[in-house]
């Protein structure tokens, strides 16, 4: 079993509307997790880092937490072309991250 | 505070050579993870080093290998390429430690391409 596992999607939506990531994740000790964004021949670029359940607000991104269901998920209001990208969840356990194969986002203008 | 430096940040070598890359993490941050990625594939972890010493490792050939200095910076080693070793190798730093604080950020990646 994977440690975090992610929907390849592609997932498409059009410009203005709400894009929705979902993360899952195995181990019930990891203690951080993580959105990252990486754009085509571009290296990861971290977006948001999340260790307490709920919400997490930054801009238009929110990261949401629910360690009961090993759950973490990102959304991204009023999404703009710009953040068509591959988006890729990890997870802290221990000393060591742990990565997902990322969910490839189109938003269509 | 400058970021992860990769050098070099593009390689091409023909099936047989080694390659040496190099990552210079942000000042401060003893960890250092390497991370392979292919076309249609996600990060596939090579291996960390924390005050010079390799803590975790992946699944990959002993044809890759790592070390680390003294001052964080760290190498990576490919022996008797393949051309299946062609892809983006990204260098990754953080602090090292395991609170919730802990936080890895990514260089620019070196792009090798082996004919």
């Amino acid at each position: 079993q994977k440690e975090v596992e992610q929907n390849s999607g592609p997932l498409s939506v059009p410009e203005g509307a709400i894009a929705s990531l979902n993360c899952t994740y195995s181990d019930r000790v990891s203690q951080s997790f993580f959105w990252y964004r990486q754009y085509s021949g571009k290296s990861p670029e971290l977006i948001m880092s999340i260790y307490s359940n709920g919400d997490k607000e930054d801009g238009r991104f929110t990261a949401q937490l629910n360690k009961a269901s090993q759950y973490v998920s990102l959304l991204i209001r009023d999404s703009q072309p710009s953040d068509s990208a591959t988006y890729l969840c990890a997870a802290l356990t221990g000393n060591q991250f742990y990565f997902g194969t990322g969910t490839s986002l189109t938003v269509i203008p | 505070k400058a970021g992860v430096t990769q050098t070099p940040r593009y390689l091409i070598k023909t099936r047989g050579q080694q390659v040496t890359l190099s990552c210079s993490p942000i000042s401060g941050h003893r960890s250092v993870s390497w991370y392979q990625q292919t076309p249609g594939q996600g990060l596939q972890f090579l291996f960390e080093y924390f005050s010079e010493t390799q803590r975790n490792k992946g699944n990959f050939p002993g044809r890759f290998s790592g070390r680390q200095f003294s001052n964080s910076r760290s190498e990576m080693n490919v022996s008797t390429l393949e051309l299946g070793d062609s892809a983006l190798y990204l260098c990754a730093s953080s602090l090292g430690g395991a609170g919730v604080q802990e936080t890895q950020y990514f260089g620019p990646g070196t792009r090798l391409l082996v004919l």
